[in-house]
């Protein structure tokens, strides 16, 4: 069965710091892959996603994400973190073949320290 | 505002309860998703909708009955619930049933005694 690992379930950083955030997936067809970012008493919402093209995908809120294949990650990166950027995030995948049926991976609590 | 609108918030029923969820989209989408999020566990999806039509229910127990009359409007069903079913519930939406990102409502926490 396909799965989404976050390696990471709870990252604290200071201000400023850069972030990476891990996610693998385990299924080698085609996929297609999102970032979600869940704020505190919030909904989730879209931060980024990668269909095909360029594998460095650009996201809201200066979040990046790179799809590397061979290694079946598509890891989330920003370079300096705000006290706002505190939240959890969610990797999830679709294979092509299942349409919009999202795999999600456990989730990361981020921790901004001001 | 996301566009996804579900109610109630919160929800705490016995065992032997009846009560539905319900879901309201703006969005103009024709899909229409259950989610279920339990502390420390993936976000598991529970049932999907497109064109009104249930596409997919990944083994869920019948305790948990879906409704979608139209393409804006998804209701789940819930009838003598078990305490492990305590979580938030989410529903989401999207263009089609065909690899669109997905817009999700702030859920209803559910409680079951």
């Amino acid at each position: 069965a396909q799965s989404v690992s976050q390696h990471n379930h709870h990252v604290i950083l200071s201000e400023a710091a850069s972030l990476e955030l891990g996610c693998n997936y385990s299924y080698g067809g085609t996929v297609n892959l999102f970032w979600y970012v869940q704020y505190p008493g919030q909904h989730l919402q879209l931060l980024l996603k990668y269909f095909s093209g360029d594998p460095l995908v650009k996201g809201i809120k200066g979040f990046e994400a790179e799809f590397i294949k061979s290694k079946f990650s598509f890891n989330l990166r920003k370079p300096s973190v705000q006290w706002s950027d505190t939240a959890e995030y969610f990797c999830a995948v679709t294979k092509e073949t299942s349409g919009s049926r999202l795999t999600f991976g456990e989730g990361t609590q981020l921790t901004v320290n001001p | 505002e996301t566009g996804v609108t579900q109610t109630p918030r919160h929800l705490v029923m016995g065992m032997t309860n009846k009560k539905s969820l319900k879901c309201e989209q703006h969005l103009g989408h024709n899909a229409m998703y259950w989610y279920k999020q339990s502390a420390k566990k993936p976000l598991e999806l529970m049932f999907v909708y497109n064109f009104k039509e249930q596409t997919e229910n990944n083994s869920v127990p019948s305790r948990f009955s879906p409704e979608c009359p139209n393409s804006s409007h998804l209701f789940l069903h819930l009838h003598t619930l078990q305490p492990e079913d305590s979580a938030l519930y989410l529903c989401a939406s999207s263009l089609t049933a065909s690899n669109q990102p997905q817009h999700f409502g702030d859920g209803t926490r559910l409680s079951i005694l």
